[in-house]
């Protein structure tokens, strides 16, 4: 069964430079997530789409920007990066017509140094 | 807000059993679910509970108690693959959720 793909899987930066990370969701999924998962933390949840509309936001930084595209698939746009901001970025997709599990990518490891 | 409170490890040797136990404090709630994660890897659904009792999903099982905010992941006959952290998690309005801070399992032989 298809699952969800992340671009790029590792990523690394200089501080202030920006990333983009994508997310394709598994097909036929109406709604992704975003989590930032710090070593040795749980995944926080960042922000989430439904139909393209972004469709609530947790604790995510200003400078990070996302958006989901008319195919359903999504990114993570951010800027200024920071040291604090290396850590695995995973997006989960879900079916609100479904049981509305969520199903979690492999994650982008960005490094920012 | 949201918290939850799950041990931070637990040891077993193959072939046992062992109970994550995970209460939660929410403002909102739809349902508790658990995780699987492996080092580096992504978190796997395992289970969902929305209404009180428990589900079965092979050797793994899921309770939950809504009156006690309270409920439990349950493995059975250990394999060394369990080794993993796992976690509980709050689906609330917007269906996102909310993590425990996860429960590292060591399966010794």
């Amino acid at each position: 069964a298809a699952g969800v793909i992340q671009s790029p899987r590792h990523l690394i930066k200089e501080k202030r430079e920006t990333a983009t990370l994508k997310c394709y969701p598994i097909p036929r999924h109406d709604t992704v997530y975003w989590y930032q998962q710090g070593p040795g933390q749980d995944p926080q949840f960042l922000i989430s789409f439904y139909e393209k509309m972004q469709s609530d936001k947790g604790s995510i930084p200003d400078r990070f920007s996302a958006q989901q595209f008319s195919d359903y698939h999504s990114e993570l746009n951010m800027s200024s990066l920071e040291l604090g901001d290396s850590a695995l970025y995973f997006c989960a997709s879900s079916s609100q017509r479904g049981d509305e599990t969520q199903y979690f990518g492999p994650g982008t490891r960005l490094l920012v140094l | 807000g949201q918290s939850l409170e799950q041990p931070s490890e637990v040891t077993a040797v193959e072939g046992a059993i062992v109970q994550i136990n995970c209460t939660y404090q929410t403002s909102g709630f739809y349902g508790l679910s658990w995780y699987q994660q492996h080092d580096g890897g992504a978190p796997t659904f395992l289970s969902y509970n929305a209404l009180d009792g428990l589900e079965e999903t092979g050797r793994f099982s899921s309770f939950l108690s809504r009156s006690d905010s309270y409920g439990y992941l349950l493995l059975q006959e250990l394999q060394m693959k369990d080794s993993a952290s796992y976690f509980c998690a709050v689906a609330a309005a917007g269906n996102k959720l909310t993590f425990g801070g996860g429960t590292r399992v060591l399966v010794k032989p």
